[in-house]
């Protein structure tokens, strides 16, 4: 069964800094994974994408990367800024159906940026 | 992008009453997604739903849930006889074209 880890829990840092959360998976026969964020009481918004075969995304200031074979993600945030703020969930989708299978997630990182 | 609603955006009702929490995509999907988030907890993913058929569900989708798109566009997640440990926020989802995930803003269940 699949299992999802994110570290740390939680983080808080000054505006302006650089950061990197990050998030192992139990079974590295991913079809994808993604990063999303929630903001308190709100749905999930999809960042980013990556597939099995790609080894890293970028939108913006945002860029994840993916080894695959280490059961590892990275979300690399530059320049951070207080609207930042929120929690970073990463989510695997299983290998063997695809489109099929349900996200398994984890239990995200709560970011908090002090202005 | 596609969007989804979903309905009510909170719904309280006593235990072993029926809920039927609702969702609606903007634009014209085949797949269809119900996830549910108990407070504190992770993401958990109850059932995928492709062209009007279940694809795929996790064993916390038991007899006591199911899913039904009875018009065509409206999706919808029944609770049969809801239990305390239903108290959780529901959220559909649907895939993009680059399969990215796309979330309603969910409906907060809250059995008493």
């Amino acid at each position: 069964k699949q299992e999802v880890t994110q570290i740390p829990a939680a983080l808080s840092v000054p505006e302006g800094e650089n950061l990197v959360l990050n998030c192992s998976f139990t079974d590295s026969a991913i079809y994808n994974l993604q990063w999303f964020r929630q903001d308190p009481g709100k749905g999930l918004t999809s960042l980013l994408l990556i597939q099995s075969s790609q080894r890293e995304q970028t939108s913006g200031r945002l860029n994840a990367s993916l080894d695959k074979s280490s059961g590892r993600s990275t979300l690399y945030i530059a320049a951070s800024q207080p609207g930042d703020s929120a929690t970073y969930l990463c989510a695997v989708r299983g290998g063997e159906r695809g489109g099929a299978d349900g996200l398994t997630f984890g239990k995200g990182t709560h970011l908090i940026i002090q202005p | 992008e596609p969007e989804v609603t979903q309905t009510p955006s909170h719904q309280v009702t006593q235990m072993g009453q029926e809920v039927i929490l609702r969702c609606v995509p903007i634009s014209n999907h085949l797949y269809f997604y119900w996830y549910r988030q108990i407070l504190g907890q992770k993401v958990e993913f109850l059932v995928s739903f492709y062209n009007n058929e279940i694809s795929e569900k996790s064993e916390i989708f038991d007899d006591q849930f199911s899913v039904e798109r009875p018009d065509g566009s409206n999706f919808t997640l029944k609770i049969r006889s809801t239990k305390l440990e239903d108290s959780a926020m529901y959220f559909c989802a649907t895939p993009a074209a680059n399969e990215k995930l796309f979330f309603g803003s969910g409906t907060q269940l809250s059995v008493l």
